[in-house]
């Protein structure tokens, strides 16, 4: 049972390049999300999907964008990267309701801008 | 606005001490309560959870947690810290009902470990 499946684990960017980072769940979850994570401030919702079609923003979606075309895959785009968006970013996924349901978390992939 | 504060930055404690890390939220409805930990270089494990309930959880690896309504808290504890602890720790809410796509992580509590 692979999980919460993030590609690839590191990259290195020039400014204004463009890239998509991938993120692939195989439990079935509605949920999908994005985070990133910097030194002193946590994780910060970028973008987040309810289910195959239907995204929305999160906390800090500026200069990214997302798409939801099947449930498995929620993959990440940054249109033109900026060093600002040098972080590690994590994919969660989880089903869409019930006590008791929580998020899964991959293993993350680190970005460095330059 | 919503939001969780993690007040220690940085914890060292002894192998075989007790730990406590301190979570507070803020948070207009009843809130769904988490622990996570990330150990270098790798993603976030979920430790325990809070819904409804017991207000003293269980959790894995010996970690229990109590909330605390009056206080808005939710800390984290072990009576005895082992080396293997050693990690980053992630306090984070979640709106009652549901929706685990959109949590409020804290900024998160580093904890070393001595001999």
């Amino acid at each position: 049972n692979a999980g919460v499946t993030q590609t690839p684990k590191f990259q290195v960017l020039k400014t204004g390049q463009s890239m998509t980072l991938q993120c692939a769940q195989d439990m079935n979850h509605e949920y999908m999300s994005w985070y990133r994570q910097d030194p002193g401030m946590g994780l910060r919702l970028i973008h987040y999907s309810v289910g195959a079609g239907i995204t929305d923003q999160g906390e800090v979606p500026n200069g990214y964008n997302v798409s939801r075309s099947t449930t498995e895959d929620f993959p990440l785009r940054l249109l033109s990267a900026a060093p600002s968006q040098t972080s590690v970013y994590f994919c969660a996924s989880s089903y869409d309701r019930g006590v008791g349901t929580e998020a899964f978390f991959g293993q993350g992939t680190r970005l460095t801008v330059v | 606005a919503q939001s969780v504060t993690q007040p220690d930055i940085h914890i060292t404690v002894s192998e075989g001490a007790s730990l406590e890390l301190r979570c507070n939220y803020s948070y207009g409805a009843t809130p769904y309560l988490f622990w996570y930990v990330q150990s270098p270089g790798q993603g976030l494990q979920l430790l325990l959870k809070y819904f409804s309930g017991d207000t003293l959880v269980q959790g894995i690896k010996g970690f229990e947690a109590e909330f605390k309504r009056s206080q808005s808290s939710f800390n984290l504890r072990k009576p005895s810290v082992h080396w293997s602890d050693a990690a980053e720790y992630f306090c984070a809410v979640g709106p009652y009902g549901g929706a685990t796509n959109k949590l409020i992580f804290g900024t998160g509590t580093l904890l070393a470990v001595q001999p």
